[in-house]
């Protein structure tokens, strides 16, 4: 069973400019939540998607924004790019089962994002 | 609401000693605690879990945790690290209902395995 995958790996972009990432959950997870990791900072939660629609949303601006497809895939996207936006940002998916036992988060490789 | 408290942010270790990283949290809920390692340019891999049972729980490469409610806290051991566990280690606790959970990290132990 394939994991979590994330694309691109990494990423250089310029202060102003938008980016879009994408992550596929491991096949049959529904839940696809997203992180930004910095140093110092630890994992800060962004928001978390199940049935295309979003569930819950931590404290960033709304210049985060995310959505989900049919087929569970989701994408993050980030505009005006900030310097402090730089980051590694994770995907976690679980299955989003009723039962909280079976929804463990597995994690993807991360893109890292480096605003100049 | 839910934290998760590591509280050391760095632990050097000689390789062969043991260790231990120290997670303490909160929560008004029963929860299910996790720890997680992310290596060098990687994302986080799951160590192991705390969901019921046995509050001694085992995970892979050698690793094992205790729960204990009454101190509200979940650290995690190891008997004889090796280079390879040089890493960062990531405490979590979940609470939720109805198929969505919310997860809280703490902010991460870096263990430094020194030859």
């Amino acid at each position: 069973k394939a994991g979590v995958t994330q694309t691109p790996r990494y990423l250089i972009k310029t202060r102003g400019q938008q980016v879009t990432l994408s992550c596929s959950p491991i096949s049959g997870h529904r839940s696809v939540s997203w992180y930004q990791q910095t140093p110092g900072q630890g994992l800060q939660f962004l928001f978390e998607y199940f049935s295309e629609t979003q569930r819950n949303k931590g404290n960033f601006p709304g210049r985060f924004s995310g959505r989900q497809f049919s087929n569970s895939r989701s994408e993050m996207n980030v505009s005006t790019l900030e310097l402090g936006d730089s980051a590694l940002y994770l995907c976690a998916s679980s299955l989003a089962a009723n039962d909280l036992a079976k929804n463990i988060q597995y994690f993807g490789a991360g893109t890292r994002l480096s605003v100049l | 609401a839910q934290s998760v408290t590591q509280l050391d942010s760095q632990v050097p270790v000689f390789e062969e000693a043991p260790v231990e990283l120290r997670c303490n949290y909160s929560s008004s809920v029963s929860v299910y605690l996790f720890w997680y390692v992310q290596y060098p340019n990687q994302g986080l891999q799951l160590l192991l879990k705390y969901l019921s049972g046995s509050t001694l729980v085992k995970g892979i490469n050698g690793f094992e945790a205790e729960f204990n409610k009454s101190q509200t806290s979940f650290h995690l051991r190891k008997p004889s690290v090796h280079i390879s566990d040089t890493a960062e280690y990531f405490c979590a606790v979940s609470e939720g209902s109805g198929g969505y959970q919310k997860v809280t990290f703490g902010i991460g132990t870096k263990l430094q395995v020194i030859p």
